[in-house]
């Protein structure tokens, strides 16, 4: 059975770094795409973040450009995504889901999420 | 950016009701459009890819389609379970954007 579990939330003050990572099981980070989403409290969804299937390119949400990067280590099948300059405004649960194919797709596998509290 | 506009935002219904949301893309999309279902505090589920198809699992009451840039989510016959906030997601191209949200109440 797929599954993705998410780890590394928590608080932190503005202006500082935190890293998430992401573990899958059941699947092979070799043969699919994992992404990072974003969900502020009480709003909707927000895409933040992947690296392409070969590890080659990586994309990113206007709102993290430039202040979070995404990696992978996939001979442990975990995908981080490291976040730096840290505004109130990433205050959010963190999700990772699993593409349905190559190239900008569906998720159709999600992780439990984990919370990011970004605060003084 | 490809803006998704999702209406209503709420929606009140009854159980048995046939419940009908709507998502119109900013540009074309081709049939690259997605719905998920999320109830509080727990991760979306894929109910629809590909604009009309199923996920596996799904029951049939939930169906999508499309009419030119405009998609929609129907639900037939409400049961219980469905009362939730429902998404619409495009994956046209990067970034990939989704709908504010339906939230579907009692």
């Amino acid at each position: 059975q797929m599954q993705l579990v998410e780890s590394g939330g928590g608080v932190v003050q503005p202006g500082k770094s935190l890293r998430l990572s992401c573990t899958a099981s059941g699947f092979s980070f070799n043969n699919f795409v994992v992404h990072w989403l974003r969900q502020a409290p009480g709003k909707g969804l927000e895409w933040v973040a992947v690296m392409s299937y070969d590890g080659d390119s990586k994309f990113y949400g206007d709102s993290v450009k430039g202040r979070f990067s995404v990696s992978r280590e996939t001979s442990n099948n975990t995908l981080f995504l490291q976040m730096n300059s840290l505004t109130t405004e990433d205050t959010a649960v963190y999700f990772c889901a699993k593409s349905g194919g190559v190239g900008p797709n569906f998720f159709d596998t999600w992780g439990q999420g984990t919370l990011v509290t970004v605060s003084s | 950016e490809i803006q998704m506009t999702q209406s209503p935002s709420t929606l009140s219904a009854s159980v048995g009701d046939r419940v009908t949301i709507t998502c119109r893309a900013s540009q074309s999309i081709s049939s690259w459009l997605a719905w998920y279902q999320q109830k509080p505090g727990k991760a979306p589920k894929l109910l629809i890819y590909k604009a009309s198809k199923l996920e596996s699992g799904v029951p049939s009451r939930f169906s999508g389609s499309q009419s030119g840039t405009e998609f929609t989510l129907t639900i037939n016959s409400l049961h219980p379970d469905d009362f939730a906030t429902f998404y619409c997601q495009h994956y046209n191209s990067y970034p990939l954007t989704f709908g504010g949200g339906t939230k579907v109440e009692i």
